[in-house]
């Protein structure tokens, strides 16, 4: 079975600039999740997608946004990137309604804004 | 109230020692503790997790041990090898509700010596 997969696996941008990340969920999960790991900080939670509908969204500005497609993959959408929002870009799905339980995440998407 | 705190920061072990990450939570609407495993270059991979019901698990070399009343929970990593040297992240979410993404720690970077 194939896990989450994510495209591109590296990006460089300059300031200002924006950025679309996408993500393929494991097949059969509906739940989408993204999260930012810049470097030292952990994992903070961005946005939360299942069946198509924004569940839910962490402390980022709107410049942060994404969607979830009707085969249920994601794109998280970055507007006028600024230097800090330079990390590691993760995505990880579950079954529908599983929640915090069987999050699988993919390898990320590396983000450099220079 | 959403704090995952996770010690310490980063950990030298020998081999076949016991490595003991430490993380405490603040919400008491959380009901799933996993740890995950994240080797550089990697996503995060689910170790083991725990909900409340129980104060302890085992899975092979790795434990986890909860305390409800403290609000505390930790991974014991049994006769560690050099294998095991990632960084290592507690986290907790409710399954319920719209708050069904992981909080994470701030991470541990195990270090295991040959």
């Amino acid at each position: 079975e194939a896990g989450v997969t994510q495209s591109p696996t590296h990006l460089i941008k300059t300031r200002g600039q924006q950025v679309t990340l996408r993500c393929s969920p494991i097949s059969g999960h509906t739940s989408v999740y993204w999260y930012q790991q810049a470097l030292g900080l952990g994992l903070q939670f961005l946005l939360w997608y299942d069946e198509g509908e924004e569940r839910n969204r962490g402390n980022f500005p709107p410049r942060f946004s994404g969607r979830q497609f009707p085969n249920y993959s994601s794109e998280l959408n970055v507007n006028a990137l600024e230097l800090e929002d330079s990390a590691l870009y993760l995505c990880a799905s579950s079954p529908r309604l599983a929640g915090g339980r069987s999050q699988y995440f993919g390898p990320g998407t590396r983000l450099t804004v220079l | 109230q959403q704090q995952v705190k996770q010690s310490p920061q980063s950990l030298i072990v020998q081999k076949g020692g016991i490595s003991i990450i430490n993380c405490a939570y603040e919400n008491t609407a959380f009901d799933y503790f996993p740890w995950y495993q994240q080797f550089p270059g990697k996503g995060p991979a689910l170790l083991i997790a725990i909900r409340p019901d129980v104060s302890e698990k085992k899975e092979g070399r790795f434990t986890i041990s909860f305390n409800k009343s403290a609000k505390q929970f930790s991974l014991h990593i049994m006769d560690s090898q050099p294998g095991d040297s990632a960084t290592y992240f507690c986290a907790a979410s409710s399954l319920g509700g719209s708050a069904r993404q992981l909080t994470f720690g701030s991470g541990t970077q195990l270090t295991v010596l040959p």
